[in-house]
């Protein structure tokens, strides 16, 4: 089946640590992204990707880094310089980064920071 | 004040109910729009998107007003399946490729 994948579903780390989410597809798109979801709040763009070995800082980087090496997969990792890294976390994909293409969301990886 | 703005609710109706929500947004610049659902602790899905002349898709009409700049769902004939929190989405405010969420407004649908 076509998707989107994320892992790891929940994801507990201590405070100072990094720690890398895993997105992972296979629909052919161009275009991936992160996202931010806290409570009470809308989800905010980290960072996204119009096509491979290509990134742009999104509405909230300060604290967070990516790659696109490949097609299919986007890491994010949440540095330590992150101060509030308890959150869901969103990867989304679409055909191109443009408004007529939908945006298709993996399940997500909640992250708690103790 | 929020570029994308909802009432968050909830919102108790009856199964069999008509109910509607708004959302406004403060770019008029602003492309394109569109609902996403999310049910709890799941990913966003897109339910429709808005065109400028309203659409419908079975249960659900979607409205746009660019002159008072807001948008609107309306869900007819609730079920209890429908229970979940409708995010509005408007891509391309503020300038920037992007999609700008709301917070979202929940819906509950009871017996």
């Amino acid at each position: 089946d076509g998707g989107i994948t994320q892992s790891p579903k929940y994801l507990f780390r201590k405070e100072g640590q990094n720690v890398t989410l895993s997105c992972e597809q296979n629909l052919n798109h161009d275009a991936m992204y992160w996202y931010r979801q806290d409570p009470g709040q809308g989800l905010r763009l980290i960072y996204y990707s119009q096509i491979v070995n290509d990134f742009q800082k999104g509405d909230i980087a300060e604290g967070y880094s990516v790659s696109r090496e490949k097609k299919e997969s986007f890491p994010l990792t949440v540095t330590s310089a992150q101060k509030n890294p308890t959150a869901f976390y969103l990867c989304a994909s679409s055909l191109r980064q443009d408004s007529y293409n939908e945006q298709f969301f993996g399940p997500g990886t909640r992250l708690t920071v103790l | 004040r929020k570029e994308v703005e909802q009432d968050p609710g909830p919102f108790n109706v009856p199964e069999g109910a008509t109910v509607a929500f708004n959302c406004t947004y403060s770019n008029s610049a602003s492309q394109s729009f569109f609902w996403y659902r999310q049910d709890c602790r799941k990913e966003p899905k897109l339910l429709m998107s808005v065109y400028s002349s309203g659409n419908e898709d079975g249960r659900f009409t979607a409205q746009l007003n660019r002159a008072s700049q807001y948008i609107s769902l309306l869900i007819r004939d609730s079920k209890l399946s429908d229970s979940a929190t409708y995010l509005c989405v408007v891509w391309g405010p503020g300038g920037g490729n992007k999609l700008t969420f709301g917070t979202g407004t929940q819906l509950k649908v009871e017996l």
